[in-house]
Parts: C-alpha cells; sequence; structure tokens
C-alpha cells in the first residue's frame, strides 16, 4: 500500500508570495495532521483535520490555513510568505482522530523562502 | 502543559556499542509516547509506540524503549549499533489537551555510528 504523499518535494518561494502543499494520506484514514520543521528542531504541530473538519490548531500565525477534501486528501496554504517559514513541511495521517493513534507521516515538502 | 526533554543533541556511539538515547516526558496523565528516527532529507519513521500495554516495548531495527512512570522517562536503546542507524532520533507525546492528540516533539538526537 502507498503510504502518505506528499508534493512538491522541494519548493523556491520569495517573500510576501503565497504557498500550496498538498497531502494524500494512507488509503482509509481519515485524519491528516500537519507538522512545520525548522532546520534542527523537532516537528511543531500546525492543524489537525479529521472527517474534514479542523480538530486542532497550534500556535501559527492566520497566514497558515489548511482544509480536507472529501477524499481525505488535504492541503495546506500559507499567505504572505515570510523567510522564517522556510522549513521542512510535514503531513502525517492516521486511522482515527489521533489520540493515541499512529501517525505516518510523508516524505515532507522542503520549503525555502527568499 | 506536556512536554518532552531530550537530553543530549548529539550522541556518538562506535559500531557494535550499545545505544542509548535519553528521553523525559511530562504529563498529568498516562501518556501515549513515541519514538520516531528521521534519515537525512526524509520523513519521520516510527520506531515504537507505548499505549500502556507493557512497559518495555519492542520496535523494529532491534529497537526498544521503557517506560518508567517513576522517572517520567522512556529512553530508547538498541544493544549493537549498526552504521545504518546513523539519523536523528525524535521522541514524542501525544497532546491529550482538548482531545487533540497531535504529537508533540523533543528536539531531537541525533545518533553518529563510527566504524
Amino acid at each position: 500500500d502507498a503510504g502518505v504523499t506528499q508534493s512538491p518535494t522541494h519548493l523556491i518561494k520569495t517573500r510576501g508570495q503565497h504557498v500550496t502543499l498538498r497531502c494524500s494520506p494512507i488509503s482509509g484514514h481519515k485524519s491528516v495532521s500537519w507538522y512545520q520543521q525548522v532546520l534542527g528542531q523537532g516537528p511543531q504541530f500546525i492543524f489537525q483535520y479529521y472527517e474534514k473538519e479542523e480538530r486542532g490548531r497550534g500556535n501559527f500565525p492566520d497566514r497558515f490555513s489548511a482544509r480536507q477534501f472529501p477524499n481525505y486528501s488535504s492541503e495546506l496554504n500559507v499567505n504572505a510568505l515570510l523567510l522564517g517559514d522556510s522549513a521542512l513541511y510535514l503531513c502525517a495521517s492516521s486511522l482515527l482522530a489521533p489520540i493515541g493513534e499512529t501517525q505516518y507521516f510523508g516524505p515532507g515538502t522542503r520549503l525555502l523562502v527568499l | 502543559a506536556q512536554s518532552v526533554t531530550q537530553l543530549g543533541s548529539h550522541v556518538s556511539v562506535s559500531e557494535g556499542a550499545l545505544v542509548l538515547l535519553r528521553c523525559n516526558y511530562s504529563s498529568s496523565v498516562p501518556p501515549y509516547l513515541f519514538w520516531y528516527v528521521q534519515y537525512p532529507n526524509q520523513g519521520l519513521q516510527l520506531l515504537l509506540k507505548y499505549t500502556s500495554a507493557a512497559t518495555l516495548v519492542k520496535g523494529i531495527n532491534g529497537f526498544e524503549a521503557e517506560f518508567k512512570k517513576s522517572e517520567t522517562s522512556f529512553h530508547l536503546t538498541k544493544p549493537s549499533a549498526h552504521m545504518s542507524d546513523a539519523a536523528e532520533y525524535f521522541c514524542a507525546v501525544s497532546d491529550l489537551k482538548g482531545s487533540q492528540g497531535n504529537l508533540i516533539f523533543g528536539k531531537g538526537t541525533k545518533l553518529s555510528v563510527k566504524p
């Protein structure tokens, strides 16, 4: 079975631009979470969606938004990019709402903001 | 608030030596704990998970971790290091606040294995 897939793998943007990152969960998984991993740090939680509803939001500004589609895939949008948004963005899926559930991670999208 | 502390940002061992990566957690309720491994330029791969069924948890690639409530620790060990174990390791706790369950990660420990 295919794992979590993310696109694109790499992205270069300039300050002020907008970016959309995409994630397809493991087949049958209904929950998708997004994490930001800045170089040298552990991943930080951004959003969680379960059954197409936002179930959780981390401490990120309103420039960050996300949604989950009927097929459970998800998009993360970031507006007005800042240099500090440069990071690896990881998507994770789990079968159910992720309390105690194993979250399976995709390979990530590496975003560089110049 | 729940949190995870990983002692040692960088650990270096010789091939064949014991691997010990330390993780301490803070949680007011019985936690769900995880260890993930990240190879260069890749995502995170689950090594093992603690869900209170047993205090000694066996994972993939010969790794195991022991949950010690009295010490609030969940250290990761492997009896004999291989060169292929060189990677970054993250300990995480499932955030139970608001029933979200998202993961709270430590800062990671980079493991180097010397030949």
